[in-house]
């Protein structure tokens, strides 16, 4: 079975900060990962994939994450926060050798981004 | 915009009463995936179709049921609610069942008084 444990479901930063928000993951197969953002009242919204190929995966709105195998971890970056950025995070795992591949969520991270 | 649409946005209703949720993915995928969302349990897989057929079920209860329609859309229907069964329910897809990126819709929260 996979399960993803993200850490800090709180995390504070400072407008222009680096972001890092933690996630590891526990999978029997080979994962896929991801990360999706939930902003207020709305849907989630697919930031970045990692589907075995580049370890460092680049999403959109300058966050990025590196798969570290040794690690079991996909942690996500960027290196300077925008208020905008404020938002509910969730780390999600995907893996089967059945064909389907429903995705395992963490808990989620709340960033918050002061000024 | 995901390209995914649910319908509607809200629902209210009571306790023992039966709701349709619906769904229609995004141009081209042919898979369906729901998930719950509630402050306890977090996102939780319910159920997933592919072009028609159900593929893999999660943590749906009994009184949960859904479908796969000829043009794609999906129902998720929910009966004999409960307190604890007001929650955000997203549907999500994907171009077919061995794709892992999944796009979600916006959502539809339910509230059972």
């Amino acid at each position: 079975a996979q399960s993803v444990t993200q850490l800090g479901s709180h995390v504070s930063v400072s407008e222009g900060a680096l972001v890092l928000l933690r996630c590891n993951y526990s999978s029997s197969v080979p994962p896929y990962l991801f990360w999706y953002v939930q902003y207020p009242n709305q849907g989630l919204q697919l930031l970045l994939k990692y589907t075995s190929a580049a370890t460092l995966v680049k999403g959109i709105n300058g966050f990025e994450a590196e798969f570290k195998k040794s690690e079991t971890s996909f942690h996500l970056t960027k290196p300077s926060a925008h208020m905008s950025d404020a938002a509910e995070y969730f780390c999600a795992v995907s893996a089967s050798n059945t064909g389907f591949q429903k995705l395992v969520f963490g808990t989620g991270t709340r960033l918050l981004v002061s000024p | 915009d995901s390209g995914v649409t649910q319908t509607p946005k809200h629902l209210i209703t009571a306790t023992g009463q039966r709701v349709t949720l619906r769904c229609s993915p995004r141009s081209g995928d042919l898979s369906v995936y729901w998930y719950q969302q509630s402050l306890d349990q977090g996102l939780q897989f319910l159920i997933q179709y592919y072009n028609g057929e159900e593929r893999a079920k999660g943590n749906i209860l009994e009184r949960f049921s859904a479908q796969q329609f000829p043009d794609l859309h999906s129902e998720l229907n929910l009966s004999s609610l409960e307190l604890g069964d007001s929650a955000l329910y997203f549907c999500a897809s994907s171009v077919n069942e061995r794709t892992p990126a999944q796009y979600f819709g916006p959502g539809t929260r339910l509230t059972v008084l």
